[in-house]
């Protein structure tokens, strides 16, 4: 099976400006869980999705949303980008809830000037 | 709030020695305890689990211990190689799954 995949792998954006990013899960997998890296804070969890339905929200912003397609894709959006947006998205996938095994994505490395 | 502590934040060890690096977490609900290696430029890998049922779990060279009273769980190495150097990773997951906190990370080198 091919693993999780996501688009973009690296993206320049400027402060203001909006960003969407992509995550394809492992086919059959139905939930798709989105993690920010930062050297300073770390592996961060943003959100989780299952069966096109947000289950859980970390503490971040408004700024940051997702949406989950019927085929199990899932899409990040951040609207005004800041400096500190800057990191490593993540994504991973499982085959459903309950603390299965997640596998993640190469990640998409966002840079915010 | 919750968290999840992590120590060393930086390990070395000479080939063939063991490694351990420990996790406390606050929410005494936690009962899904993962690790993560990611090596450098790469995605994090689950490498080894327990939930919060068990009290101690091997595979291989990799073992976790999780005590549930004094809210830790530790992650042992032994018979290091150099392909274990990686950031590792734990986290803890509330009752339901409903949360994720994951520790800071741990920097291992295993020197030849």
């Amino acid at each position: 099976k091919a693993g999780v995949t996501q688009t973009p792998r690296y993206l320049i954006k400027t402060r203001g400006q909006q960003v969407t990013l992509s995550c394809s899960p492992i086919s059959g997998h139905r939930s798709v869980s989105w993690y920010q890296q930062t050297p300073g804070q770390g592996l961060q969890f943003l959100f989780e999705y299952f069966s096109e339905t947000q289950r859980n929200k970390g503490n971040f912003p408004g700024r940051f949303s997702g949406r989950q397609f019927s085929n199990s894709r899932s899409e990040m959006n951040v609207s005004t980008l800041e400096l500190g947006d800057s990191a490593l998205y993540l994504c991973a996938s499982s085959l459903g809830l309950g603390g299965e095994t997640q596998y993640f994505g190469p990640g998409t490395r966002l840079l915010v000037l | 709030g919750e968290n999840v502590e992590q120590h060393p934040s930086t390990l070395s060890v000479q080939e063939g020695d063991s490694a351990v690096i420990k996790c406390t977490y606050s929410d005494s609900a936690s009962n899904y305890f993962p690790w993560y290696k990611q090596e450098l430029g790469k995605r994090p890998q689950l490498i080894i689990d327990i939930r919060s049922n068990v009290g101690e779990k091997k595979d291989q060279r990799i073992a976790v211990t999780l005590n549930k009273t004094a809210k830790h769980f530790s992650l042992h190495i032994t018979e290091t190689q150099p392909e274990d150097s990686a950031v590792y990773f734990c986290a803890a997951y509330g009752p339901t799954y409903d949360k994720v906190i994951f520790g800071p990370g741990t920097s291992l080198s295993v020197i030849p």
